[in-house]
């Protein structure tokens, strides 16, 4: 089974924090990706990373960052946490190209920015 | 641009029942997939089904299949006799180009005893 961990459940960081969002998967796949989860709108991506140091922005990029050191570690970077930064995170990763990839998610974290 | 549409905030369904969860797209795309996934009240997303554009029979899982309408351009979740642990978000998405997955905005399910 594809297992995705995300490093924390909750957490709770001060405006203006720099917060990393660790995410490792252990399949091998090579796109990874974070989206953010809020009540109405779905999941929107932040960003995406088909490869060791590659990343393209998704939807909702800004005030975040990524790194992809390590094919099996995807970290999300918030540079200056601000309270509309308060959400659930879930991290995602697939096998490319095929159009029968689902995606498999680790159990998100909850940030809080106060 | 693609786009997942699920109408359904919120349903109810009596245990043992059936219940279908509405999705319909947009995509000018011909080659595309389509995936339900449950989110338990945990948090974590599980996939349960997909279907291709060019699959001509619906998907089946178990208890979950997929009413494809391809000309309508909606792929409607069933779920057969509802059970207490389906009360979960359900969101439907499309997986249009290499790694494009668009969401919707979820479905409530809640399952009465």
């Amino acid at each position: 089974d594809v297992k995705v961990t995300q490093s924390s459940r909750y957490l709770v960081k001060r405006t203006g924090e720099k917060v990393f969002l660790e995410c490792v998967q252990d399949m091998d796949h090579e796109n990874m990706f974070w989206y953010r989860q809020d009540p109405g709108l779905g999941l929107r991506l932040i960003y995406f990373s088909y490869d060791v140091k590659m990343k393209e922005k998704g939807d909702i990029p800004e005030g975040y960052s990524v790194s992809r050191e390590k094919k099996e570690r995807f970290s999300l970077i918030l540079e200056s946490a601000s309270t509309n930064q308060t959400s659930m995170y879930l991290c995602a990763s697939s096998f490319p190209g095929l159009r029968n990839s689902p995606l498999h998610f680790g159990n998100g974290t909850r940030l809080t920015v106060t | 641009a693609q786009k997942i549409t699920q109408t359904q905030p919120g349903m109810f369904v009596q245990e043992k029942e059936a219940v279908t969860l509405d999705c319909t797209y947009d995509t000018s795309d011909q080659s595309y997939g389509l995936f339900w996934y449950k989110q338990p009240s945990s948090g974590e997303m599980i996939f349960l089904i997909y279907q291709g554009s060019y699959d001509e029979q619906n998907a089946t899982e178990g208890r979950y299949s997929l009413n494809f309408q391809k000309a309508r351009k909606s792929a409607n979740l069933v779920i057969s006799a509802s059970q207490l642990g389906d009360s979960a978000m359900y969101f439907c998405a499309i997986l249009s180009g290499t790694y494009k997955y668009i969401f919707g905005t979820g479905t409530r399910l809640k399952v009465l005893a």
